[in-house]
């Protein structure tokens, strides 16, 4: 999971205004995956991509968009949409066997 | 869908003693069970996993057990240490090459000098 790399640690935004999460791996994995994590809670999927140019909808992505133009980058952007957006955001790829591997995270604040 | 209740959500032990946590799943389907660790304000890190194949795993002081009867896995921890300390969450997917996996509610294991 040390090739996965995501940017920026931190990230505050203000009401109303999008912004956009980076998630980058080196590690040639086809699938890729957005998770939030709120305190005392288990991850929950927001989105996630089996290949370049497709995703598919998690569990919570309302408020939520992903684009896969290439396969090293899955961004998401958190929309103005989303009413209650703090929360840490780990990103995930998926390795051999099944096995997936978390990025740093992001802690997104809204101010 | 898949759902994964995980038990304790807190867990509190003395260095030396054993620790462990209990996951049920709900889809008989899933055949992939991964435990994962997180320190405080780090990623989660796999530590062991178990594939419905087989009843038992271990990896030193770490075991997983799974009973596909009763759908239910466990985490064991032996001869605790501080540095055990972290908050462990069970997973359960269906394989090969899942869409996703299923998270439990995570729970916070406190050992104690």
């Amino acid at each position: 999971d040390g090739g996965i790399t995501q940017s920026p640690k931190y990230l505050f935004r203000k009401e109303g205004q999008n912004v956009t999460l980076s998630c980058e791996q080196n590690l040639n994995h086809d699938a890729m995956y957005w998770y939030r994590q709120d305190p005392g809670q288990g991850l929950r999927l927001i989105y996630y991509s089996q290949i370049v140019n497709d995703f598919q909808k998690g569990d919570i992505a309302e408020g939520y968009s992903v684009s896969r133009e290439k396969k090293e980058s899955f961004p998401l952007t958190v929309t103005s949409a989303q009413k209650n957006p703090t929360a840490f955001y780990l990103c995930a790829t998926l390795g051999r066997g099944d096995t997936q591997y978390f990025g740093p995270g992001t802690r997104l604040t809204v101010l | 869908g898949e759902n994964v209740e995980q038990h304790p959500s807190t867990l509190s032990v003395q260095e030396g003693d054993s620790a462990v946590i209990k996951c049920t799943y709900s889809d008989s389907a899933s055949n992939y069970f991964p435990w994962y660790k997180q320190e405080l304000g780090k990623r989660p890190q796999l530590i062991i996993d178990i594939r419905s194949n087989v009843g038992e795993k271990k990896d030193q002081r770490i075991a997983v057990t799974l009973n596909k009867t009763a759908k239910h896995f466990s985490l064991h921890i032996t001869e605790t240490q501080p540095e055990d300390s972290a908050v462990y969450f069970c997973a359960a997917s269906i394989s090969p090459r899942t869409d996703k996996l299923i998270f439990g509610t995570g729970t916070r294991l406190q050992v104690f000098p």
